[in-house]
């Protein structure tokens, strides 16, 4: 039972349009949510999260944005950069279960092309 | 001056053999996990402590056993390495209020079991 899914495998965009990654979840109990960018033979890094009392939330070039009755989120990153090419995670957890325990997606891999 | 470090980033071994991972966290974090990724990419938690006590322990053969000395460490022992155990394992600390602020993961372990 997967219960976070990112549906598009690849993504690939021109360097400074804009980047879309999207991600799903089934438990409606996930508060927290967060993407992570991962580079080979690297571990991921942490990029941005929301809670779920948020709609929307912003860093510099990243932006993520969450639709509670959808069980949506999604990533935009904008402009994207080549140095953007990474695998990117989304994962979710619940404040009051799983013991912190962070439910990963099986990422989108984004290319950007100078 | 590396935050969370693993040992080592490459095995190669044969069935059979039994072989540990090490992880050492600078950060001061007091949960640790093991991920693990499969071919598929998929990121799956394996096993969370929080200062040295068990929280986490999702089903995973019982052929691999943590050991948490202390709360900057936290190592994956696997007896009888089988074919399917074959995969890139993460270790990763949170600080309390992970859910927002995320896990620092390790460059990762590539076990290839032969």
């Amino acid at each position: 039972d997967q219960q976070v899914k990112q549906n598009s495998p690849s993504l690939s965009v021109q360097e400074g349009r804009i980047s879309i990654l999207n991600c799903d979840y089934t438990n409606s109990m996930f508060d927290y949510f967060l993407w992570y960018k991962k580079y080979p033979a690297e571990g991921p890094t942490f990029l941005i999260s929301i809670s779920s009392i948020k709609d929307k939330n912003e860093d510099g070039r990243f932006t993520v944005f969450l639709n509670k009755s959808a069980k949506h989120l999604s990533l935009h990153i904008v402009p994207s950069q080549p140095g953007d090419s990474a695998v990117y995670f989304c994962a979710a957890s619940s404040y009051n279960t799983n013991a912190g325990k962070s439910t990963f997606g099986d990422g989108t891999t984004l290319t950007v092309k100078p | 001056d590396t935050a969370v470090s693993q040992t080592p980033k490459y095995l190669v071994t044969q069935m059979g053999n039994d072989k540990s991972i090490k992880c050492e966290q600078n950060l001061g974090h007091d949960t640790m996990y093991w991920y693990k990724q499969d071919s598929k990419k998929f990121l799956k938690i394996m096993f969370s402590y929080n200062n040295k006590e068990l929280i986490i322990n999702e089903t995973v053969p019982n052929r691999f056993s943590p050991k948490s000395p202390d709360k900057a460490h936290l190592n994956l022992h696997i007896n009888s390495l089988e074919l399917g155990d074959s995969a890139v394992y993460f270790c990763a600390s949170s600080p309390p209020g992970n859910h927002y602020y995320g896990y620092t993961f390790g460059s990762g372990t590539r076990l290839t079991v032969v």
